[in-house]
Order: C-alpha cells, then structure tokens, then sequence
C-alpha cells in the first residue's frame, strides 16, 4: 500500500468543479505534484510545488495542501479531463519519494 | 524541446536481465536528476529510483535495492536502467523522467517490459 492515499475513483458532471484528494504524513512536509495520465499513455505533470502549472496546462487546474491532505482541484471539467490522476511526493522518511495510487475521474 | 527517447520493448525470460535506455535532449543532461518509474498493466505508478547525472549517485527504492542499477553516459545524453532476476510479475512499462523542481516535468513515451517464459 503507498504512503500516499487517494480515493480510487471520482465523478464530475461536465463543466462542474472537482477536487481530487492526496493523504499523507509526508504532505505535512513536503508539496506534492500531480500527474495525468490518459489510457496507452505518459503521464504528463499539471500541478507542482505551492500552486505551480507547467507551459501548456489549464488554467481550470489548480492545486492546494492543508495538513496531510493535497489537493487539485479542477474548475470547469472538460471531456478531455477524464483520466488518471496521481499525487506524488515524498514518503515519510524524506529520503525516497512515492506515488498515490491513483484516482480515476469519471467526466459525466 | 525537452526529449526523452527510451529503447523498445523487450521479452525476457524469469531470471535474466533487462536494461532499458533513455537518450535526452534538449537540455544539459547533467543538471537535472533521472527519475525511472514502472507501471504494471492496469496499476499505478511506482517508483524505482533516481541518478544524478553529473555525479552517478543514485538513490533506489528500497524494494528494488540489489536488482536495479541506474547508470549514465554523459558523453551520448543517456540514461540506464538494468533490472536483474526477472519475474513475471516485473512485466509492466518503465519510464523514464526528468526531475526538475521536485516533480517529474518531462516522461519518455515507455518501454514495454515483458516477463515471460
């Protein structure tokens, strides 16, 4: 089981909001990034650090962190939204890093 | 543009070893760490470890300590990736990612690893 822990599955009705959660001690610490990934796929990176979008991401994807829980958040779910999502971080050593299980969200 | 160019799929049988490249370009390949990542079919992402270019250290996930090595030659931009005492259940896609700011910016496109006898 990963020290990061993700609800395994979330539904948005289009154009709704949804946030996507990521629990962990670590997270208290460390940031966590998020990552998409669509079926036969990469995975593509959509949130780092505080609040950070890599070039070429929405706008609609935003992340937060508040105790052990992260956050992204997605303002106005589009079709092409519907994907897995992974939290990352560190684990609660420090010394090595870990993914959340992921969470597959459904856009209705 | 940022470039990650992983080798082709491989069949191994249990108990031999695989190694996978990842040629980058784009970017100075020794200022940013390596990342390898595997995905077996239909489940998450799993880390296995990071190589600092410019120096080789690595750091490996604990479970994969005494079967993975990570290498690099600076000389061609290329990262390495050898997994040893194959077992079926290692049949998943390995990527490899650039860390830039502590997250994973740019991925390979993946390298299909199957274990089978």
């Amino acid at each position: 089981s990963s020290e990061l822990t993700q609800d395994p599955a979330v539904s948005v009705a289009l154009g709704q909001t949804v946030r996507i959660t990521c629990q962990g001690d670590s997270l208290r610490s460390y940031y966590a990034s998020w990552y998409q990934q669509k079926p036969g796929q990469a995975p593509v990176l959509v949130i780092y650090g505080k609040n950070n979008r890599p070039s070429g991401i929405p706008d609609r994807f935003s992340g937060s962190s508040s105790g052990n829980t992260a956050s992204l958040t997605i303002t106005g779910a589009q079709a092409e939204d519907e994907a897995d999502y992974y939290c990352y971080s560190r684990d609660s050593s420090g010394n090595h890093v870990v993914f959340g299980g992921g969470t597959k969200l459904t856009v209705l | 543009q940022v470039q990650l160019v992983q080798s082709g799929a491989e069949v191994k049988k249990p108990g031999a070893s695989v190694n996978v490249s990842c040629k980058a370009s784009g970017y100075t390949f020794t200022g940013y760490y390596m990342h390898w990542v595997r995905q077996a079919p239909g489940q998450g992402l799993e880390w296995m470890g990071w190589i600092n270019p410019n120096s080789g250290g690595t750091n490996y996930a604990q479970k994969f300590q005494g079967r993975v090595t990570m290498t690099r030659d600076t000389s061609i931009s290329t990262a390495y990736m050898e997994l040893s005492r194959l077992r079926s259940d290692d049949t998943a896609v390995y990527y490899c990612a650039r860390d830039v700011d502590t997250a994973m910016e740019n991925w390979g496109q993946g390298t299909l690893v199957t274990v089978s006898s």
